[in-house]
């Protein structure tokens, strides 16, 4: 079946502006994840939904970064006034269920944000 | 806060030979060890699970170990081959959040 897809894969914009990174998870997973990956880093964690609320967002660097996930299926991440130091790889991954012995994560390809 | 270190940071192998990749962790308060691999540009690809209450798990020429203890987890890659060159990361589970190390990249010579 279909995987996580991610779009755009890549995304180049400039320092102030707003962008969108979309996630399309794997059908019938209720848990979705944002993370980002920095050059030579391993991903952090940003924030987790579980169908269309945002279980944690402890992740979110500041009030810039928001996601929603209104219909508990897609899910969009929104930066604000982007900045050179959100150029990233910005992950999403989606799970049968959150948490547990066996829960396993499903990463998407991912969006490469480029902020000039 | 979970701290996730994956040494070495990069290896080098000639083709056939087994490869052992180490990661570490500071809180044993976990539900599982990923370890996981990511090729150039591409997301990550799950390779193997381990339960906090297993002591391994095995598919194909892959293995990894799990001393929960004294946080620890090695996987082993056997008769490597060019195309298991990538990164590989390992990712612990405290609840639904994945911490990750940085990452062993692993280039194996023809």
């Amino acid at each position: 079946g279909a995987g996580v897809s991610q779009t755009p894969s890549n995304k180049v914009t400039e320092k102030g502006k707003y962008v969108e990174l979309r996630c399309d998870p794997i059908s019938g997973h209720t848990a979705l994840y944002w993370y980002r990956q920095s050059l030579g880093q391993g991903p952090e964690f940003l924030i987790y939904f579980q169908g269309t609320g945002a279980a944690d967002d402890s992740g979110l660097p500041n009030d810039r970064f928001f996601a929603v996930r209104p219909e508990g299926s897609v899910s969009t991440l929104k930066i604000q006034r982007t900045e050179r130091g959100d150029s990233a790889v910005y992950l999403c991954a989606s799970s049968l269920v959150a948490g547990g012995l066996s829960d396993t994560q499903y990463f998407g390809p991912g969006t490469r944000l480029t902020v000039l | 806060k979970q701290e996730v270190t994956q040494i070495p940071a990069a290896l080098s192998v000639p083709e056939g030979e087994n490869l052992v990749l180490n990661c570490s962790f500071t809180d044993s308060a976990i539900y599982n060890l990923q370890w996981f691999r990511q090729d150039p540009g591409k997301g990550l690809t799950s390779l193997l699970l381990i339960q906090s209450s297993q002591r391994e798990q095995t598919s194909g020429r892959l293995n990894a170990s799990l001393d929960k203890s004294s946080g620890r987890s090695t996987l082993y890659i056997a008769a490597s081959q060019p195309g298991d060159s990538a990164t590989y990361l390992c990712a612990v589970s405290s609840d639904y959040k994945l911490s990750f190390g940085a990452g062993t990249t692993v280039t194996v010579r023809a």
